[in-house]
């Protein structure tokens, strides 16, 4: 499967606890977004990277959200002291810097996302 | 803050019948993507729309993009229950500088009876 990748699909944890989920993004995509979807909304943007370089990251991202994306491949999303707000789908999505195959410019390509559910 | 709306937020409609949805951003947009989610499932994208009053067909899919670049529409016609899903357009923050940010729509959900 050359799709992006997300783990783990589902997280269930207790408020206060720590978590990360993984983004493995389509090989050769230098861009990798990631996105918080709540039920009946669109994705919303949460933080952005090109290569390993984090260029932007919502006002919306508390600091108990931190991501990483070492050596441009891979991105982690940690949550820290997880409130029952967090509670949410989080998704990660890769493009590809210009134009796309299908002629389209930045057009995305979405894992399936992983399902945080804080108690 | 920059908005994109979307109108309905639901529609049920019998297979056969017609389903458009419009969608409206508070600024002009360089260019708009619409993507469909099933149920379940994630967004996938199916088109994009950069030129005023552009139109492209896909199927029994049609997407416009308005003349002022500030809103869109997907038509789909005589629906079939594999149409079922949430369509979200989408378009570049405006921060966005081209990094390809988006901010989507609330969606439309699209219920199809068979």
């Amino acid at each position: 499967d050359t799709g992006v990748s997300q783990n783990p699909r589902h997280k269930i944890t207790k408020r206060g606890q720590n978590v990360t989920f993984r983004c493995d993004p389509i090989s050769e995509h230098n861009r990798l977004y990631w996105y918080r979807q709540t039920l009946g909304q669109g994705p919303e943007f949460l933080t952005y990277f090109q290569n390993e370089a984090q260029l932007e990251k919502s006002r919306l991202l508390s600091d108990r959200f931190s991501a990483e994306r070492p050596k441009g491949s891979f991105s982690t999303l940690e949550i820290q002291r997880t409130e029952q707000g967090d509670s949410a789908m989080y998704l990660c999505a890769s493009s590809l810097a210009g134009r796309g195959l299908a002629g389209s410019y930045n057009e995305q390509f979405f894992g399936p996302g992983t399902r945080l559910t804080v108690l | 803050g920059q908005q994109v709306m979307q109108i309905p937020q639901y529609q049920h409609v019998q297979e056969g019948e017609d389903f458009t949805t419009y969608c409206n951003s508070s600024t002009t947009l360089s260019n708009i993507q619409w993507y469909k989610q099933r149920p379940g499932g994630h967004p996938v994208f199916l088109i994009q729309l950069v030129k005023s009053g552009e139109v492209k067909k896909q199927k029994r899919l049609t997407f416009q993009f308005g003349e002022a670049k500030k809103n869109s529409s997907l038509h789909i016609t005589a629906t079939q229950t594999t149409d079922v899903g949430t369509y979200f357009c989408a378009g570049p923050m405006r921060s966005s500088s081209n990094t390809g940010k988006l901010i989507f729509g609330q969606g439309t959900t699209l219920q199809v009876k068979p």
